[in-house]
């Protein structure tokens, strides 16, 4: 049972704006920020949007976050099919004194 | 440019003790705000936080799993071992090692990951 609270799925197509959300608490994404993380299949998770809504260099703005109160959202415009990926949220957490993930959104492209 | 890379067994037996050792480049651990943390990935399963250590020796872990676990760091070497005691099946997972700056920073460079297997 993770902190953070993800669907498990979502999908869309190609060319279409889907967004995944991730709900916390207080104790975490009400007072910190949220990290997303997208693994490829077989890969090592790279960061996608720090601080609620920064991209890293290299990120296409296709990709955006957002947060307000203790959820946060991930949306994805112009979906491709290499988006097809696992994303997870995350965040540091006061109350355990370290970094909590959400349980992660499987993405597929139909 | 920062790259992280594990290594270790990949196959324990239960009870027996786990050492990964992280190696990395393109960063000091002696540098102020520097950190390296571990998540693991049971197959299948979600990201789960194991630990972290900062360049001022601070080690936070996970409660679940503070009991079992030593972080240390060897700095002129440019490593981090992560030290897991009592090791279960239910430990089975890929373990990853990651670059953190200290405060409201994501795990910005992560390692390939290793694969640990806890058999008899």
């Amino acid at each position: 049972q993770s902190v953070l609270t993800q669907p498990p799925s979502a999908s869309g197509t190609p060319g279409q704006r889907v967004t995944i959300s991730c709900s916390g608490s207080s104790s975490n994404i009400g007072f910190n920020t949220v990290n997303w993380y997208q693994q490829l299949p077989g890969r090592a998770p790279k960061v996608l949007i720090y601080r609620n809504n920064q991209r890293p260099s290299g990120v296409p703005d296709r990709f955006s976050g957002s947060k307000s109160g203790t959820s946060a959202s991930l949306a994805i415009s112009g979906l491709q099919s290499g988006d097809e990926a696992d994303y997870y949220c995350a965040a540091w957490d006061d109350s355990l004194n370290g970094p909590v993930f959400g349980g992660g959104t499987k993405l597929t492209v139909l | 440019q920062i790259t992280m890379k594990e290594s270790g067994p990949t196959l324990v037996k239960p009870t027996q003790t786990l050492t990964l050792t992280c190696t990395f480049s393109g960063f000091s651990l002696s540098t102020s705000g520097e950190g390296v943390g571990w998540i693991r990935q049971p197959p299948g399963k979600a990201l789960e936080w194991v630990g972290i250590i900062y360049w001022n020796d601070d080690q936070r872990y996970s409660p679940s799993l503070k009991s079992r676990l030593t972080i240390t760091k060897d700095t002129s070497k440019n490593q981090v071992l992560l030290t897991m005691t009592n090791m279960d099946p239910v430990d089975t997972a890929t373990y990853y090692c990651a670059h953190r700056r200290a405060g409201a920073n994501p795990f910005d460079y992560w390692g390939q990951g290793t694969l640990v297997t806890v058999s008899s």
